[in-house]
């Protein structure tokens, strides 16, 4: 069974830093892209940014808000990805989601494995 | 960016309704388009993708359908666990951006 898991959220004042990371399991994580969208509270989703999968350049894409704050990585031997948050402000508030980018030829990724996300709240 | 525009953003309906909800794009993206179903406090659900195309294990009352900058999600009978929200994402240009959703209740 395909599982992604997230963890590291929590409370942390504007201007710091953290680490969030994403667990799979069930799939050969080298071959996907890994993914990162959120979700304010009460409010709809926002894609945040993705790392593609080393088969196809380990390259990142970002959404402009987090761009040059937030940086997306994998480490493939541990099975491990992480959204690396800085400078965070209150607005980067909500739950964080990993998932995994599937893609048909085309190179163009939709999600099909969610996490159960990991609450982030950034306030003084 | 793209911008995705979803109506309605609520919807009202009876079990064994058929429902469609419409994604409209700011500019096209050829038909990557993937449709999500969202419960409260829980993760998103993948659907459909690329615009058509029915994800493994979701039943066959759900169907997508369209191209350019306008698609439909169709629920063609809707059963007591579809009440949920549903988002479109456009996935064929950089940022990725979603819809604002549609909330479908029970009437």
């Amino acid at each position: 069974e395909v599982q992604l898991v997230e963890s590291g959220g929590g409370l942390v004042q504007p201007g710091r830093s953290l680490r969030l990371s994403c667990t799979p399991s069930g799939f050969p994580f080298g071959d996907y892209t890994v993914s990162w969208s959120r979700q304010a509270p009460g409010k709809g989703l926002e894609w945040v940014g993705f790392v593609r999968s080393k088969p196809s350049g380990a390259t990142t894409e970002y959404a402009a808000s987090v761009r040059g704050r937030f940086t997306i990585s994998r480490d493939d031997s541990n099975r491990i990805a992480y959204l690396q948050m800085n400078s965070l402000r209150t607005d980067d508030t909500g739950v964080y989601y990993c998932s995994r980018g599937n893609t048909v030829p085309g190179a163009k990724y939709y999600f099909d494995h969610w996490g159960q996300g990991t609450l982030v709240t950034v306030s003084s | 960016d793209i911008q995705m525009t979803q109506s309605p953003s609520t919807l009202s309906a009876s079990v064994g309704d058929r429902v469609t909800i419409t994604c409209r794009a700011s500019q096209s993206f050829s038909s990557w388009l993937a449709w999500y179903q969202q419960k409260q406090g829980k993760a998103p659900k993948l659907l459909i993708y690329k615009a058509s195309n029915l994800e493994s294990g979701v039943p066959s009352r759900f169907s997508g359908g369209g191209s350019g900058t306008e698609f439909t999600l169709t629920i063609s009978s809707l059963q007591p666990d579809d009440f949920a929200t549903y988002y479109c994402q456009q996935y064929g240009a950089y940022p990725i951006t979603f819809g604002q959703g549609t909330r479908l209740e029970i009437k």
